[in-house]
């Protein structure tokens, strides 16, 4: 059963980079697109972007020119960097698998918040 | 970007109610329609996918039907487990969005 675990700092200060990475396990991070996907306390839901394992990418335009995000195949790991962070960047952040019929497997959630 | 819009926000229902949800994309998706369930404190997990599709494991009492613009997740009887925020989702076209949610609350 392939399972997620996000990992990085609790902690961001503003204009600063937000990095976080999320391990597989159970399964093969090949042939899948990777998702992140991030919930502001109270309240939905926001896409930021997904990448597949050949590393091809797509991104949320609202957060496009500061997104990237990279795969790691040796590792079974995928990251996510969000440069120029502001306090409307803390949220619980998920690594997920975008599989070919929805977002079926997420990671438990990360808590990121930008404070000084 | 697509639209998704919910309704209600929030609804109180008892032990045993069926439960309608509705979905409406602002424009067409065909059948790319998923929804998630998810708990206070845990990550979504998704129920239906293309519309009406019960994803392994979730039980039988969880349904879907729509196509193009309107869609609606139904549980037949509602149980204790199932108090929790539903989302609908559209995988259509990039930026995957997500409709505002619904709580389900015990009346």
């Amino acid at each position: 059963q392939v399972q997620l675990q996000e990992s990085g700092p609790g902690l961001v200060k503003p204009s600063e980079t937000l990095s976080l990475s999320c391990t597989v396990s159970g399964g093969s991070i090949s042939s899948y697109y990777w998702s992140w996907i991030r919930q502001p306390a109270g309240k939905g839901l926001e896409w930021i972007g997904r990448i597949y394992s050949s590393g091809s990418t797509n991104f949320n335009p609202s957060l496009n020119s500061r997104v990237t995000m990279s795969v790691d195949t040796s590792k079974n790991q995928f990251s996510l960097r969000l440069s120029s962070v502001t306090a409307a960047d803390t949220a619980v952040y998920y690594c997920a698998r975008d599989g070919h019929d929805g977002v079926d497997v997420w990671g438990q959630g990360t808590t990121v918040t930008v404070s000084s | 970007d697509i639209q998704m819009t919910q309704s209600p926000s929030s609804l109180s229902a008892s032990v045993g109610d069926r439960v309608t949800i509705t979905c409406r994309a602002s424009q067409t998706i065909s059948n790319y329609l998923n929804w998630y369930q998810q708990k206070p404190g845990k990550a979504p997990k998704l129920l239906i996918y293309a519309a009406s599709s019960l994803q392994s494991g979730v039980p039988s009492r969880f349904s879907g039907s729509g196509s193009g613009t309107d869609f609606t997740l139904t549980i037949s009887s509602l149980q204790p487990e199932d108090f929790a925020t539903y989302y609908c989702q559209q995988s259509y076209s990039t930026p995957w969005t997500f409709g505002q949610g619904t709580k389900v609350e015990i009346k």
